[in-house]
């Protein structure tokens, strides 16, 4: 079982929508959760860091952490054509090491 | 933006050749690390250091090797390339005080091995 699991899309929304991006890990004990996006032939750029449960807002960003059912969450509101990239989710237990999830490629269309 | 860079960004190169991949970063991280992306899978980690002659292998197998002896540079060597590790290496960097774990990335070295 891989230790974070991630649906790869690809997802296609319109401008302005509300994009909702969704991970789930499997060991509960992971505290530290991490989202980057990452454009094609780039390196992953951090988006979120946040740690234990909640949720964390940065702009147009919200991250959310559900540690009772192992849920990671990513909000992007008023999506824009410049949000379009593969999103990436990680998580780890003791903020070392990290366990990355395969990607979820996001479309924002104008 | 992160002040960590990758030379080069593209190579190709013949099997057998040895490669050394750079990575170097100017935050006075002590945390760095080396992963393995290819297209539709996770990162994987298969090098990461915590300091000055501080290396570990990752969770990935692999045939590489690195060496810490700054605390800004932390290359990664193929003795004798092969096509299977034909894939992106993407470097990493973070602090080492209690609390603060973000990576931050350089932009990738791709690799390709006839």
């Amino acid at each position: 079982q891989k230790e974070v699991e991630q649906d790869p899309g690809p997802l296609s929304v319109p401008e302005g929508a509300i994009v909702s991006l969704n991970c789930t890990y499997s060991n509960s004990a992971f505290q530290y959760f991490m989202w980057y996006r990452q454009y094609s032939r780039k390196g992953p750029e951090l988006l979120m860091y946040t740690y234990s449960s909640g949720n964390k807002e940065d702009g147009r960003f919200t991250a959310q952490v559900d540690k009772s059912s192992k849920y990671i969450s990513l909000f992007i509101r008023d999506s824009q054509p410049s949000d379009s990239a593969t999103y990436l989710c990680a998580g780890s237990n003791t903020g070392n090491q990290f366990y990355f999830g395969t990607g979820t490629s996001l479309t924002v269309i104008p | 933006e992160a002040d960590i860079y990758q030379t080069p960004r593209y190579l190709v190169i013949g099997t057998g050749k040895k490669i050394t991949l750079e990575c170097s970063q100017t935050m006075g991280h002590d945390k760095m690390y080396w992963y393995q992306q290819d297209p539709g899978m996770e990162l994987h980690l298969i090098h990461y250091s915590y300091g000055v002659n501080s290396t570990e292998k990752g969770d990935l197998s692999s045939e590489s090797t690195v060496s810490r002896i700054r605390t800004e540079h932390f290359p990664l060597t193929l003795e004798s390339a092969r096509p299977s590790h034909t894939s992106q290496y993407l470097c990493a960097s973070s602090e080492s005080a209690a609390g603060v774990n973000e990576q931050y990335f350089g932009p990738g070295t791709r690799l390709t091995v006839t």
